[in-house]
């Protein structure tokens, strides 16, 4: 079945350092993939959907110079977060949408456990 | 807007008895249902969607678009069907995005 990896899977980092989190599709090809971000025992808030070669669309309440996303292939997004602060402390989740399944169908990644210190 | 809606946070069944997860959704458009599980420390993974109409570990779901519900239902629930259940609705566009529920603990006891 289509497999989503992430790394790294947990991270610590000092306030004002930033963070790269990568989101891989291993076995199929994602022009979309999508970034959440879930809060303790809370449901995943959608961040932003990023699309390979373009732009990321990101969601009203989220900073795009503060959450830099990149795609620049059909089977690796990056999540960089700039100048983290201990707020951003959070699990940060990545989906890839399977080009050739169509319609909803995504596949998620095994999660981000980030802390800032 | 589109909004799913899970009113239960916890559901705490025995072994046997039935179980239904309650998930109402709100949107303009023609909906596309999802329920996604995702058992401790694994990842979220795709249970059962309403276009297929079908049955996944013994669990079916039932696109009511009068009362715009999409509830989760099996009839006799297992020890290993603890979980973090999640209502999901396909939004057209801007990438086929999926909104998520606030999720519902499902606690099987013996």
């Amino acid at each position: 079945g289509a497999v989503v990896s992430q790394h790294p899977s947990r991270v610590i980092c000092k306030s004002g350092t930033s963070v790269k989190i990568e989101c891989r599709s291993l076995d199929f090809q994602a022009t979309t993939m999508f970034w959440y971000r879930q809060f303790p025992k809370q449901s995943l808030m959608l961040m932003a959907t990023s699309n390979e070669g373009s732009k990321a669309t990101y969601e009203q309440g989220v900073e795009k110079d503060k959450f830099l996303i990149n795609h620049a292939s059909l089977t690796l997004s990056t999540l960089t977060v700039t100048s983290a602060h201990p707020e951003d402390s959070s699990f940060y989740i990545c989906s890839a949408r399977d080009l050739l399944a169509g319609g909803y169908t995504q596949y998620f990644g095994p999660g981000t456990r980030l802390l800032v210190l | 807007a589109q909004r799913v809606t899970q009113p239960e946070k916890l559901l705490s069944v025995f072994k046997g008895a039935p179980v239904e997860l309650k998930c109402n959704y709100s949107y303009s458009g023609s909906p596309e249902l999802f329920w996604y599980v995702q058992y401790s420390r694994q990842r979220l993974q795709l249970l059962l969607r309403h276009i297929s109409r079908e049955s996944i570990k013994g669990f079916t779901a039932d696109l009511n678009k009068g009362e715009t519900s999409f509830h989760l239902k099996k009839p006799f629930a297992q020890e290993e069907d603890s979980a973090m259940y999640y209502c999901a609705l396909g939004v057209t566009g801007g990438g086929n995005k999926l909104t998520f529920g606030t999720g519902t603990q499902l606690k099987v006891e013996l």
